[in-house]
Parts: structure tokens; sequence; C-alpha cells
């Protein structure tokens, strides 16, 4: 089982449509979480930060369940833009290491 | 004004040869990282490094290996390329939890 795992997608959806990710997470011991958004051919870039049971950053909602060992991203009024992967990240501070999930893909179409 | 910054951005290389990927970041981190992204996507921890420690991914074949001049820059030596190895190889740095990403080296061995 992967320590981090999300439904690969590909999600289709119009614009203006609100759209959620779902992660879990193996490692009880992970300590804070993130979602990245990668585009084609480039780096992951952090989107948010997720440190206790959520938060909210225009659009974008994070929610985190550490009983459930689940965390899921809202998007809202799906922009063109929107389209990527978005990587939902576990960190351990042992190390400091990052653990990647492999990403769920979002298709926005007009 | 690039916070992560790696060279060469593409590397193609035969099979045996010895190559490296240089590092650089100018975000006064202390930590930088090196991650592979493989043809399936999935992005995996191969180092992390400060100035005190070095903690590899018991996964990473000996052929790799992390050197760090100063705390500014990690690069990443390759020695006896194999076929296996082609991916984008993207470093990272961090202070915190967060990490930023460069915008990765996409290695193909022949």
């Amino acid at each position: 089982r992967k320590e981090v795992e999300q439904d690969p997608g590909p999600f289709n959806v119009p614009e203006g449509a609100t759209v959620a990710f779902n992660c879990t997470y193996s490692n009880s011991a992970s300590q804070s979480f993130f979602w990245y958004r990668q585009d084609c051919r480039k780096e992951p870039k952090l989107l948010m930060s997720v440190y206790s049971s959520g938060n909210e950053d225009g659009r974008f909602t994070a929610q985190l369940n550490r009983a459930s060992q689940y965390i899921s991203l809202l998007i809202r009024d799906s922009k063109l833009s929107d389209s990527a992967t978005y990587l939902c990240v576990a960190h351990n501070n042992a190390g400091n290491m990052l653990t990647f999930g492999g990403g769920t893909r979002l298709m926005v179409k007009p | 004004d690039t916070a992560v910054s790696q060279t060469p951005k593409y590397l193609v290389t035969q099979m045996g040869n010895d190559k490296s990927i240089k590092c650089e970041q100018n975000l006064g981190h202390d930590t930088m990282y090196w991650y592979k992204q493989d043809s399936k996507k999935f992005l995996k921890i191969m180092f992390s490094y400060n100035n005190k420690e070095l903690i590899i991914n018991e996964t990473v074949p000996n052929r790799f290996s992390p050197k760090s001049p100063d705390k500014a820059h990690l690069n990443l030596h390759i020695n006896s390329l194999e076929l296996g190895d082609s991916a984008v190889y993207f470093c990272a740095s961090s202070r915190g939890p967060e990490q930023f990403f460069g915008p990765g080296t996409r290695l193909t061995v022949l």
C-alpha cells in the first residue's frame, strides 16, 4: 500500500464547477500536509498548507481528518487555468521528508 | 531572481557515463533535497541534506551521490548511468516543512 494515495483521475469538469479531490495517508506520524500543483512538464508548486483541521484560500479549501487519515481539496468556481495535476503531500518531521501521492489530474473544459 | 535553479535543463547521455546536475537556491534555506519523478509521474525523495545531516532514501543506488560545496548548493552526481535512470530530477529547498522546487532536469539515458 502506498503511503499517500490519491485517485489519479482525470477529473473532467466544466468551467464554474466545484470539484473535490480526496487523499488518504497511512503514516500516522505525519505531522503536516500540503497540496501542491504541478503543470505539465513543470515543477510542483505549493498550493496550500494544511496544518490543523483545514484552511481556506480564495476558491480553494483544504480539510484534514486525522482520525480517518484523510485530506481533501475543494476547488470552487473552476477556471480553465486550474487544469493541472494536484499532489497530496504528507510531511514527516524525521529528516524533514515529504511523501507525495501519485497526483490527481484535473481538466477544466470551456 | 530565480529561487531554486538547476542546470542543465535537459541531459541526454549514453549508458555507463558519469554525469552531474547542479542546484542552487538563493532563499537562504538550510535544507536541500533531490527528488526523482519517473515516467509514471511518481515523485520520490532521494536525499535530504543540511549542513549537519545527510538522509538517504534506502532505495537509491549508491551510484547516486549528493555533494554540497556550501549551503546554497546541492549537486547530484550519478555514476555508471543506466537506462532506468531516465527521469526528471527535481531539486528543492526549505527552511520549514514547505519545500520549494527547481524547474527540473530531464535526464535521458540512451
